[in-house]
């Protein structure tokens, strides 16, 4: 069983970059697609981006001029990083394995517990 | 649009029916997943490629998908089904989207 466990500083300053990394455990960085998540309090989930195991990603258009995605096999883990935040950054912020059906859609069904990271001088 | 819109809330009975509906302009042509969260948890892929159940995932759980509306549909409701539901879709163009969530109430 695959288990995905996020760590990070909890508060980062306004303008700050926020830095969350994601441990895989019970299975291979290869050859998956992994993902980042983000729920802020109260609200629904946004797409952050995904970094595939040979490294090429994709961001979300509205945060992709702030966000990097990083992958480290050796260490069997992937990070996140996210520049200039400000208090709209306040969030739960899940990492999760992203695959594929049988009918070439993608979805999410390996999550981490999901880690909260407040945006506040 | 890519937008995709539920109902903010749903209530039912136990051992009632609840269908959550997902709503986008021909979301028919798409594949659409399930989540279910419950407070403090993270999501849980209840249902994939409109119906399809991940192991572990009781026979309750069902969806179906046609023209411009999905729906998850829950068998003989119980309490721990009291949770927040969201829909997905993939797509080339506009990658991941997420419905913007039903809680469900278990009266």
């Amino acid at each position: 069983q695959v288990q995905l466990q996020e760590s990070g500083p909890g508060l980062v300053k306004p303008s700050e970059t926020l830095s969350l990394t994601c441990a895989v455990s019970g299975g291979s960085i290869s050859p998956h697609y992994w993902s980042w998540i983000r729920q802020p309090p109260g609200k629904g989930l946004e797409w952050i981006g995904y970094i595939y195991y040979t490294e090429n990603s994709k961001y979300n258009p509205s945060l992709k001029s702030r966000v990097t995605l990083s992958l480290d096999t050796s260490k069997n883990q992937f990070s996140l990083r996210m520049t200039s935040v400000t208090a709209a950054d306040t969030a739960v912020y899940y990492c999760a394995r992203e695959r594929a059906g049988d009918r070439g859609s993608y979805f999410f069904d390996f999550w981490g517990q999901g880690a909260l990271v407040t945006v506040s001088s | 649009s890519s937008v995709l819109t539920q109902p903010p809330s749903v209530s039912v009975a136990p051992g009632q029916t609840a269908r959550i509906t997902c709503e986008r302009n021909n979301i028919g042509s798409k594949s659409v997943h399930w989540y279910q969260q419950k407070p403090g948890q993270a999501p849980v892929l209840v249902v994939y490629d409109n119906g399809d159940r991940p192991s572990g995932i009781p026979e309750r759980f069902s969806g179906s998908n046609s023209g411009n509306t999905a729906t998850l549909t829950i068998s003989r409701v119980e309490a721990g089904d009291e949770a927040d539901y969201f829909c997905q879709v993939w797509d080339s163009s506009t990658d991941v989207v997420f419905g913007g969530g039903t809680k469900l109430t278990v009266l």
